[in-house]
């Protein structure tokens, strides 16, 4: 059982444009939400993380809205450029524990 | 600094076959995880290791072992390999906190089994 559920799984956005990647979960005790940017022959790399305490996080072009109520997680990438291509993981964990569930991964297209 | 290396980079077993897929870290991290990777599946958590002389399992241990050999190298061992088991396998480490650390990967072995 998919404990993080992302979507869509591909993405195509023309340069300049905005990127959005959902993320959904069920687990109440999830308390830390990373997001992962994997280039293709790389391992993935932390891009931008949020806690439940705050709504929106933002770094640069990348935000991450989050709503505790609903369940859900997204990734917006503004101004999307074609270096932005890669796949892009949510995960999630709980307080204190070792181990992220990781969302099944969106493999973004940023055409010029 | 090398971060988390991982050997070797690419493999094809026969079935039944054994092997075992090493991982390094320099970061003097305490928790080191081994993941593998399939197509529209995600990462998924083989085994863990929360420190030095400690492993545990994860969401699909089966048909491998492995070793926390010292504070730097955590191992994966294909006893017997499956055609099953092809897939892109990912070490990581990290360093426990008071707050969530992020996890820091290695390049990860393409592994083939026919």
């Amino acid at each position: 059982q998919q404990q993080v559920k992302q979507s869509p799984q591909s993405l195509i956005v023309q340069k300049g444009g905005i990127s959005i990647i959902n993320c959904a979960y069920e687990n109440t005790a999830f308390d830390y939400f990373p997001w992962y940017q994997q280039f293709p022959g790389k391992g993935p790399a932390l891009l931008i993380a949020i806690r439940p305490d705050v709504s929106e996080k933002k770094e640069g072009r990348f935000t991450i809205s989050f709503n505790k109520s609903a369940k859900q997680f997204s990734l917006h990438i503004m101004d999307s450029q074609p270096g932005d291509s890669a796949t892009y993981f949510c995960a999630a964990s709980m307080r204190g524990a070792n181990n992220l569930f990781f969302g099944t991964g969106t493999r973004l297209t940023v055409i010029p | 600094n090398a971060g988390v290396t991982q050997t070797p980079k690419f493999q094809v077993l026969k079935t039944g076959q054994s092997m075992t897929l090493q991982c390094a870290q320099d970061m003097n991290h305490n928790s080191m995880y081994w993941y593998r990777q399939d197509p529209g599946m995600g990462l998924r958590l083989i085994y863990y290791s929360a420190s030095e002389g400690t492993t545990d399992k994860g969401e699909v241990p089966n048909g491998y072992n492995v070793s926390r050999l010292n504070k730097r190298e955590f191992s994966l061992r294909l006893e017997s390999a499956a055609p099953s088991q092809t897939s892109v396998y990912f070490c990581a480490s990290r360093e426990p906190g008071t707050v969530n650390q992020p996890q820091h990967f290695g390049d990860g072995t393409r592994l083939s089994i026919l």
